[in-house]
């Protein structure tokens, strides 16, 4: 079936530092692929996606290039705020019942 | 202002009780979507409706119920049959591939 495996946190950095989140999938063709972010004690936001192959998602200095060479959507940015404290899902459309797959969730803490 | 809205923000929960969470969107979506948010773990599908006066289960809705006569409310009600409801729930509607996610409600039991 379909699943979503992104890294283990928690992911520390320093203010300023790269980040890179790694998301890797299976699934039966091509799904559209999302990262969204959870601020604590909110809800999902949307932070991107891509819907075909190559596309490229991007938002807020955030971006996910969706590979489907090596099944991946890895997430990166290149300079992190602490701003940017918070857990980021990977997920997929791909559900038997149109509805989202996601991974467990990378928590990412941002240090000044 | 468009979106999506979960009340109560906190609901507490005795033994051997039902207790409904709210869910209201005005962005006009057909879909609507309920999840089950543990510590540490990705998302769980409760309940799904596509359109009005129709809804399916998803991967873990023993214990839970939906309705949805409205377009616009999606409530679930979490029955006394689900013996660890302690969680935090998050509703979401979808306009063509996207779901958008209300603030959720987090459930305890007392």
């Amino acid at each position: 079936g379909n699943s979503v495996t992104q890294m283990e946190g928690p992911v520390t950095l320093s203010e300023e530092a790269f980040l890179t989140i790694n998301c890797t999938y299976t699934a039966t063709g091509y799904p559209s692929l999302f990262w969204y972010v959870q601020y604590p004690g909110e809800g999902l936001q949307l932070l991107l996606k891509a819907t075909k192959a190559d596309d490229k998602g991007s938002n807020k200095g955030f971006e996910a290039t969706y590979r489907k060479e090596t099944t991946s959507f890895h997430l990166e940015k290149g300079s992190v705020q602490v701003s940017d404290s918070a857990v980021y899902f990977c997920a997929l459309l791909g559900g038997s019942q149109g509805n989202l797959i996601f991974g467990k969730g990378t928590k990412l803490s941002v240090k000044p | 202002d468009g979106g999506i809205t979960q009340s109560p923000k906190y609901l507490f929960r005795k033994e051997g009780q039902n207790v409904t969470l709210s869910c209201e969107q005005n962005l006009n979506h057909d879909a609507m979507y309920w999840y089950r948010q543990d510590p540490g773990q990705g998302l769980r599908l409760i309940y799904y409706s596509q359109i009005v006066n129709d809804f399916q289960k998803g991967d873990i809705a023993e214990g839970y119920s939906v309705s949805r006569e409205k377009k616009e409310s999606f409530p679930l009600t979490v029955t006394s049959a689900q013996k660890n409801p302690t969680a935090f729930y998050l509703c979401a509607s979808k306009e063509r591939e996207t779901q958008y996610f209300g603030p959720g409600t987090r459930l305890l039991v007392l």
